[in-house]
């Protein structure tokens, strides 16, 4: 079955460190979003890529990094210059043309 | 891109309707209305999508206001599993800069 793989579920790092988190689809989709959410609130877009090769800084790319070398994979690096990195974070795609996104099921990310 | 206002949260007994409100006054003539949901702890899930007529799918219906500056998704009969916060976003349809944001949304509480 075709979806988008977040991996792992939930991530532990010590303060400082760079910590990568990935995202897959198997979807042929063209865009390729993350997002944060903490408690409570909405969802926050970090970076987008709409092709390979190709991405666009969101409303919170501060402390974040993101490659697109490969249509199915969209990894985000997690700087030590982000200063509140624990959060859950979210990968997205959609299919250009198309009106919905899928989303996979999340990283909770904590920092310690 | 238009903002949205939703309630923070609603009850909803099991087996009713839930309506689920969303006032979008400065939606502009191309941008369409969205509904997702997200179950505590998983990522968004599309539920529905409409311009300016009423639209129907097997999950809800979506009712548009003539003047397109508000709106209503409607669960049928709902069930303890539609429980979940229920995002209301209005965006162009596509483009290269397509991107969607989330705000807090509404908490639906279905009750046994």
């Amino acid at each position: 079955d075709g979806g988008i793989t977040q991996s792992p579920k939930y991530l532990f790092r010590k303060e400082g460190q760079n910590v990568t988190l990935s995202c897959e689809q198997n979807l042929n989709h063209d865009a390729m979003y993350w997002y944060r959410q903490d408690p409570g609130q909405g969802l926050r877009l970090i970076y987008y890529s709409q092709i390979v090769n190709d991405f666009q800084k969101g409303d919170i790319a501060e402390g974040y990094s993101v490659s697109r070398e490969k249509k199915e994979s969209f990894p985000l690096t997690v700087t030590s210059a982000q200063k509140n990195p624990t959060a859950f974070y979210l990968c997205a795609s959609r299919t250009g043309g198309s009106y919905g996104y899928t989303f996979g099921s999340g990283t909770r990310l904590t920092v310690v | 891109d238009a903002k949205t206002t939703q309630p923070p949260s609603m009850d909803c007994a099991e087996g009713r309707a839930a309506n689920l409100p969303c006032n979008h006054s400065t939606i502009s003539g191309n941008e369409y209305v969205y509904w997702y949901r997200q179950i505590h702890s998983q990522g968004p899930q599309y539920i529905i999508h409409g311009l300016k007529n009423n639209e129907t799918n097997e999950m809800a219906s979506l009712i548009i206001t003539e003047d397109r500056k508000s709106s209503t998704l409607i669960l049928p009969h709902a069930t303890l599993r539609d429980t979940a916060v229920y995002y209301c976003i209005v965006n162009v349809s596509g483009g290269s800069n397509y991107k969607l944001t989330f705000g807090k949304g509404t908490l639906l509480t279905v009750n046994p």
